[in-house]
């Protein structure tokens, strides 16, 4: 069964950093593309950051560009997103989600069941 | 990268169809068969539904489909059952590699 398990998130105050985790079981982790998509309190979701399944390309929304950095080990199956000088517009469920294939297309498919992130002083 | 526009909310009885739309642009929905469909249940994480504009991942009930025409996708529902009572969002890879999301519909099974 595939399995994808989130762990990292918390509250840190504005101007804060947190690295994000997601623990992949069940499928070769270094086949799939990966992404980072968030839903804020009561919102839409909003993808936020991909990366290919050997890690050597990766992709991120404008809103989160030069402060979000996705990586993999493929060795441990995990997936991180480092995230610096956070806001208050960051405040969100985080969720990793398994790509149906090595390039990021946007079928997700399972998602983790999301770690929330919560940026406020 | 501006979301794709979905509807705010749809509604249908039980056994009628309904149809959600999701328009972006020939950057995105109109430039790539690469449109995806997701449920989200209260409290709960999205569920892929529909992938590469029609295609169905195994286990979802054959009432869901999808279609593409020009810069507008859709999701027809057929057969509405209770536990479609739902929100939907759409999603589209872009002309930048990057993907995008619609703003996502609330379905509700009268």
């Amino acid at each position: 069964e595939v399995q994808l398990l989130e762990s990292g998130g918390g509250l840190v105050q504005p101007g804060g950093s947190l690295r994000l985790s997601c623990a992949a079981s069940g499928f070769i982790f270094s086949s799939y593309a990966m992404s980072w998509v968030r839903q804020a309190p009561g919102k839409g979701l909003e993808w936020v950051s991909g990366i290919s399944g050997s890690g050597g390309s990766t992709y991120y929304a404008d809103s989160v560009k030069g402060r979000f950095t996705v990586s993999r080990d493929n060795s441990k199956n995990t997936l991180y997103v480092q995230m610096n000088s956070l806001r208050a517009e960051d405040t969100a469920v985080y969720y990793c989600a398994k790509d149906i294939s090595s390039k990021t297309r946007g079928r997700f498919d399972p998602w983790g069941q999301g770690t929330l992130v919560t940026v406020s002083s | 990268q501006s979301a794709l526009t979905q509807p705010a909310s749809v509604s249908g009885s039980p056994g009628q169809s309904i149809t959600i739309s999701c328009t972006g642009t020939s950057s995105d929905v109109g430039g790539y068969n690469y449109v995806s469909w997701y449920q989200q249940h209260p409290g709960k994480a999205p569920k892929l539904m529909i992938y590469d504009v029609s295609n169905r991942p195994s286990g979802v009930s054959n009432r869901f489909s999808g279609s593409k025409s020009g810069n507008t996708a859709s999701l027809t529902i057929s057969g509405l059952q209770a536990e479609d009572d739902a929100d939907y969002y759409c999603s589209s890879y872009t002309s930048s590699s990057t993907l995008v999301f619609g703003g996502g519909t609330k379905l509700t099974v009268l």
